[in-house]
C-alpha cells in the first residue's frame, strides 16, 4: 500500500524560484493537509483541505498556495520562495474532518539559499 | 505561551523503566488529544488519542488526560531501546475543522 506519496523528497531552490510540491493518496481520503516541520517548532499546519472542491488556510499560509486537484491529490505551490520557508514539509490525509488521525507522507526536505 | 507545550528533552530512561512524557496546552475549549512518535528522518505516526478525562491503555502504552488542569501524559512502560524517537503531542479544537495544534515534541533516548 502506497499511502500518501510525496514527491520531490529532496530539493534545492534559490532565493525567488518558484516550485510546486506534489501529494497523492490512494485511501479514499476526503481531507489532506499541508505541514512544515522546523527544529524546536513542532508541525505547524500550512493549508488545508476539508474535502475535495475546498481549501483553508491554516497557522502558516503566507507565501504558499494549494490547489485540490482532485479527490488524491493535493498541491503546494512556492510562488517566490525565500530562506524562512527552508524547512521540512509533510503532506496527510485523513478519512473525513473532524477527524484528526493523519496519515502522514515521508515528507520533503526543501533548502531554499 | 505557545499552544502546545511540551520539555524538548532529551528524556534518557533505561530499558523497562517508565518513559514519562508530559505536554500542557492553553486552550481550554481543547477537544481531542493525540500522541504521535515520530523516528529520526521518518514521517510522524499516531500511537494514541484519548478524548476524555482519565487513563487510556494500549499495550505498554498509557495516556491520560486532566482537562480541569490542562494536562495531558503518555507513559511508556517496559522501554524499549527501540522506543527511542521524538514524541509530538498534538490538540484539536474540534470547531477548528479539525486541524491539529502540535508541541514541538520530546525526544526520548532509551538506553540498553
Amino acid at each position: 500500500n502506497a499511502g500518501v506519496t510525496q514527491t520531490p523528497k529532496f530539493q534545492v531552490l534559490k532565493t525567488g524560484q518558484s516550485m510546486t510540491l506534489q501529494c497523492a493518496q490512494d485511501m479514499n481520503h476526503n481531507s489532506m493537509y499541508w505541514y512544515r516541520q522546523d527544529p524546536g517548532m513542532g508541525l505547524r499546519l500550512i493549508y488545508y483541505s476539508a474535502s475535495e472542491g475546498t481549501t483553508d488556510k491554516g497557522e502558516v499560509p503566507n507565501g504558499y498556495n494549494v490547489s485540490r486537484l482532485n479527490k488524491r491529490e493535493f498541491s503546494l505551490r512556492l510562488e517566490s520562495a525565500a530562506p524562512s520557508q527552508t524547512s521540512v514539509y509533510f503532506c496527510a490525509s485523513s478519512e473525513r474532518v473532524p477527524d484528526e488521525k493523519l496519515f502522514f507522507g515521508s515528507g520533503t526536505q526543501l533548502s531554499v539559499l | 505561551q505557545k499552544e502546545v507545550e511540551q520539555n524538548s528533552g532529551p528524556l534518557s530512561v533505561p530499558e523497562g523503566a517508565i518513559a514519562s512524557l508530559n505536554c500542557t496546552y492553553s486552550d481550554r475549549v481543547s477537544q481531542s488529544f493525540f500522541w504521535y512518535r515520530q523516528y529520526s528522518g521518518k514521517s510522524p505516526e499516531l500511537i494514541m488519542s484519548i478524548y476524555s478525562n482519565g487513563d487510556k491503555e494500549d499495550g505498554r502504552f498509557t495516556a491520560q488526560l486532566n482537562k480541569a488542569s490542562q494536562y495531558v501524559s503518555l507513559l511508556i512502560r517496559d522501554s524499549q531501546p527501540s522506543d527511542s524517537a521524538t514524541y509530538l503531542c498534538a490538540v484539536s479544537r474540534d470547531n477548528q475543522g479539525g486541524k491539529l495544534i502540535f508541541g514541538q515534541g520530546t525526544e526520548l533516548s532509551v538506553k540498553p
